[in-house]
């Protein structure tokens, strides 16, 4: 059974600092990655994918590697803002059958930037 | 596009009654996943469609629970008789999977916070 555990369970940093949110899963076949942000009171809004095959992805200030072999993903945040306060969830695809789309999440990441 | 619609945004109901959760998801996605959150145990899949068939519910707690989707833009949750360990946020998303891999990107409703008394 897969499972996904996300490292440290809160951060709080000031403003501008980079800052790296750290994701481990137990079993390495994956279909892909998703990194997710989930707003107080709101739905998750999804920020990078990155298939099995690929190595990062990146948008804007975020850059997401994986590293299959090792079982780890890391999300990383260049130059924080407070508007990047959320919680951060990593979640993971099995590959296979309908493995497809079944997403196992870690519990997240709440961070906090402070002006 | 809208994105994910469901409704209603909040529940409170008393234990024993029945409970309907309802989702649109966005036009022309073929798959529609059915999601529990909850301080104690996160984000759980509870089940998932693929053109309008469960394909895995395995995450389905029990039997009072039961998800059904009878046509591309509509699916509903249905608990009944529902109890106090169902409060929880329930997401539903949906996604489609063609020849480009980046649209296996899971778009999440802004989900049914659920109130059992």
């Amino acid at each position: 059974k897969q499972e996904v555990t996300q490292i440290p369970a809160a951060l709080s940093v000031p403003e501008g600092e980079n800052l790296v949110l750290n994701c481990s899963f137990t079993d390495s076949a994956i279909y892909n990655l998703q990194w997710f942000r989930q707003d107080p009171g709101k739905g998750l809004t999804s920020l990078l994918l990155i298939q099995s095959s690929q190595r990062e992805q990146t948008s804007g200030r975020l850059n997401a590697s994986l590293d299959k072999s090792s079982g780890r993903s890391t999300l990383y945040i260049a130059a924080s803002q407070p508007g990047d306060s959320a919680t951060y969830l990593c979640a993971v695809s099995n590959a296979g059958g309908t493995s497809y789309g079944k997403l196992t999440f870690g519990q997240g990441t709440i961070l906090t930037v402070h002006p | 596009d809208a994105g994910v619609i469901q409704s209603p945004r909040h529940e409170v109901t008393e234990m024993g009654q029945e409970v309907t959760l309802r989702c649109k998801p966005i036009s022309g996605h073929d798959y529609l996943f059915w999601y529990r959150q909850t301080m104690m145990r996160g984000l759980e899949l509870l089940i998932y469609f693929n053109n309008n068939v469960p394909i895995d519910d395995s995450g389905m707690p029990e039997d009072r629970f039961s998800a059904k989707m009878p046509n591309a833009s509509f699916s509903t949750l249905k608990i009944q008789p529902s109890e106090p360990r169902d409060s929880a946020v329930y997401f539903c998303a949906s996604s489609t999977r063609v020849a480009s891999v980046s649209t296996d990107t899971q778009y999440f409703g802004p989900g049914t916070r659920l109130t059992v008394l």
